[in-house]
């Protein structure tokens, strides 16, 4: 049983389009993380939102408590985007669950 | 403000020894987790120090500890290596000082990558 699900597990976009990327969690929580890992490993925290909606540049994330559920979209979606991200969900038990990761490519 | 560093960040060892990994948190933070990224299981947590003491813990062995130093300066070891504990072994501080895990945004280190041979 998986604690968070992360959709999709491989996005391949072209230049400019609309991202979303889905997290559903099934634990209590505290605050949702987003991530961005690009290759080589490094790991940039783009939002920690635990209600309503946050926007940084292109980037938007927004979160349903009551649903357990939270959306990242990127608009205008450029190659530089490509990166994995992933849905980090600290519990009540404080326990740390991650995503699995959704890996988007934009193509130019 | 310096980031997150992490020494050594590329590691070979063999079976059954051990190993310590260190990370300096960005100044000020009193905050640092551990976590452990395989292709196989992804990033999954290990445990969090506060002020030396260890206040969060994930599911792992006991062949895994940390600690940490009163400049919030932490290590991690794993005694009795595994083939398994092949993985990039990230950490992260944050400023919070209370409030539930994850409460803070996560400033993560670039990881150390471990290979067990």
């Amino acid at each position: 049983k998986n604690e968070v699900e992360q959709s999709p597990q491989n996005l391949t976009a072209q230049e400019g389009e609309f991202i979303t990327i889905n997290c559903s969690y099934s634990v209590g929580i505290s605050a949702l993380h987003w991530l961005q890992q690009h290759p080589g490993g490094g790991i940039v925290s783009l939002f920690m939102l635990s209600s309503g909606k946050k926007k940084h540049g292109r980037l938007i994330a927004t979160i349903n408590i009551q649903e357990k559920h939270s959306s990242l979209h990127i608009t205008a979606s450029h190659p530089r985007d490509s990166a994995v991200y992933i849905c980090a969900v600290p519990n009540t038990g404080n326990q740390f669950y991650f995503g699995t990761g959704t890996s988007l490519t934009v193509i130019p | 403000k310096a980031g997150v560093t992490q020494t050594p960040r590329y590691l070979i060892k063999t079976r059954g020894q051990q190993v310590t990994l260190s990370c300096s948190p960005i100044s000020g933070h009193r905050s640092v987790s551990w976590y452990q990224q395989t292709p196989g299981q992804g990033l999954q947590f290990l445990f969090e120090y506060f002020s030396e003491t260890q206040r969060n813990k994930g599911n792992f062995p006991g062949r895994f500890s940390g600690r940490q130093f009163s400049n919030s300066r932490s290590e991690m070891n794993v005694s009795t290596l595994e083939l398994g504990d092949s993985a990039l072994y990230l950490c992260a501080s944050s400023s919070r000082t209370s409030g539930g895990m994850g409460s803070d945004t996560q400033y993560f280190g670039p990881g150390t990558r471990l290979t067990v041979l």
